[in-house]
């Protein structure tokens, strides 16, 4: 029972490099999704996905970017590293009809300190 | 707009204690759902409950119970005899079924630490 399987657990970057943050699950959920962890902001929601080839913005997208090939795989891209995106990023699944009202299932998290 | 709150940032219980961690939401909704998330210090996100907004009825789960009073948009949970491995931060979430696709819009956190 793999679930959310996200890589790495770990990271660390230097100002304007780039990295993807892996995420698969193999429950054959079609809504997946990103969010960022902040103290004191509770999680927020960067990117999700309701299905392959489909994705959308969520409440802080801005230097992150997604793709869906797969239903497995929610892949997330940043750009060009900045202080302000060291966070912790869970990666979430959900088996409700395009994530509405269900719950998620939560990979272990990265945790990314960009320099 | 859809609003999640949280107002302890931390409490700290000795063990055995009971201890209720509150949680007030804003909505414009007729239908939604509530949910409590537990984080506990490895990091992980585990599921607790799912509430939906026509089901005010109290939930009971060993030493776990929810309170869920749509008159004030509440949703508190209590730990009765609190123990050291309840220490870790709470997160309560309500679905944003606003437009076509959910989200989910967490509070805060409250952290809790529970002393030996």
């Amino acid at each position: 029972n793999a679930g959310v399987t996200q890589t790495p657990k770990f990271q660390v970057l230097k100002t304007g490099q780039s990295m993807t943050l892996q995420c698969a699950q193999d429950m054959n959920h079609e809504y997946m999704s990103w969010y960022r962890q902040d103290p004191g902001m509770g999680l927020r929601l960067i990117h999700y996905s309701v299905g392959a080839g489909i994705t959308d913005q969520g409440e802080v997208p801005n230097g992150y970017n997604v793709s869906r090939s797969t239903t497995e795989d929610f892949p997330l891209r940043l750009l060009s590293a900045a202080p302000s995106q060291t966070s912790v990023y869970f990666c979430a699944s959900s088996y409700g009809v395009r994530g509405r009202g269900e719950k998620l299932f939560f990979g272990s998290g990265t945790q990314l300190s960009v320099l | 707009a859809q609003k999640v709150t949280q107002a302890q940032t931390e409490i700290s219980v000795v063990e055995k204690e009971d201890v209720t961690l509150d949680c007030v939401y804003e909505t414009r909704d007729t239908t939604y759902y509530l949910f409590w998330y537990k984080q506990p210090p490895s990091g992980e996100l585990v599921f607790l409950i799912r509430r939906n907004s026509f089901d005010e009825q109290n939930e009971i789960s060993g030493r776990y119970s929810w309170n869920f009073q749509k008159s004030t948009s509440s949703f508190n949970f209590t730990i009765t005899a609190s123990q050291v491995v309840d220490s870790a931060v709470y997160f309560c979430a309500l679905s944003d079924l606003s437009g076509n696709t959910g989200k989910l819009i967490f509070g805060q956190g409250t952290t809790l630490q529970v002393k030996p």
